[in-house]
């Protein structure tokens, strides 16, 4: 059964404005990674949130945690055109699932 | 350049001609799988190993046979490839067990079996 679930499955923003992607989960983790796939391309790790952790930044990164909810958001602050990619959020509850992916798109 | 390499990219081929598809990675990770990539199915990883001679089966292992001889190298093998193996494979690595440190994945192998 499927861990993570990305919420929109697409999202499309114009320059310069913040773009949040949300990822659900059914049992408890251990950790939760975010990553970003451009197209044609292989998934790159962008940060690793541990289940103790509330809130981790990175740059223009924000990554929140909320394990009542089972739930994290990654935000993406001042997006850029060279921000468009397929966001996957992958949880580690015993073994590492990946989720669907958000597909964000960012206008120049 | 710390990378891992997956070859071919692109391979066309026909049903029950065996194929291998080699990952390398110079980062002397332990941990090394392979996951393919299908439309509307996500990520599913396919096998993993946690160390040179230590393999096991991920969620989708069938028809999908590997080996881990050296700790740089993890092929997956087809040993007779079907079109429903058709899809978008990706090899990553990572430090110690894997699924708690960050993947290192390759830029992928596309695969199309007629």
């Amino acid at each position: 059964s499927q861990q993570g679930e990305e919420d929109p499955q697409a999202l499309s923003i114009q320059e310069g404005e913040n773009a949040t992607m949300n990822c659900s989960y059914k049992t408890s983790i251990n950790n939760l990674q975010w990553y970003r796939q451009n197209s044609g391309r292989g998934l790159v790790h962008l940060i690793l949130i541990r289940s103790n952790e509330r809130e981790k930044h990175s740059g223009r990164l924000r990554v929140t945690l909320d394990t009542s909810k089972k739930s994290s958001s990654l935000l993406i602050t001042a997006s850029r055109a060279a921000d468009t990619a397929s966001y996957f959020c992958a949880t580690d509850g015993g073994k590492l699932i990946f989720g669907q992916g958000t597909e964000l798109s960012v206008k120049p | 350049e710390a990378q891992v390499t997956q070859n071919p990219r692109y391979l066309i081929t026909v049903t029950g001609k065996k194929l291998t598809v080699t990952c390398s990675q110079n980062m002397n990770h332990e941990y090394m799988s392979w996951y393919r990539q299908d439309p509307g199915l996500g990520l599913r990883q396919i096998y993993y190993s946690m160390n040179v001679e230590v393999t096991d089966k991920g969620d989708v292992p069938e028809g999908y046979k590997v080996s881990r001889k050296e700790k740089r190298n993890f092929p997956l093998i087809l040993e007779s490839p079907s079109p429903n193996q058709t899809s978008l494979y990706f090899c990553a690595s990572s430090k110690g067990q894997g699924r708690v440190q960050p993947q290192h994945f390759g830029d992928g192998t596309r695969l199309s079996i007629l």
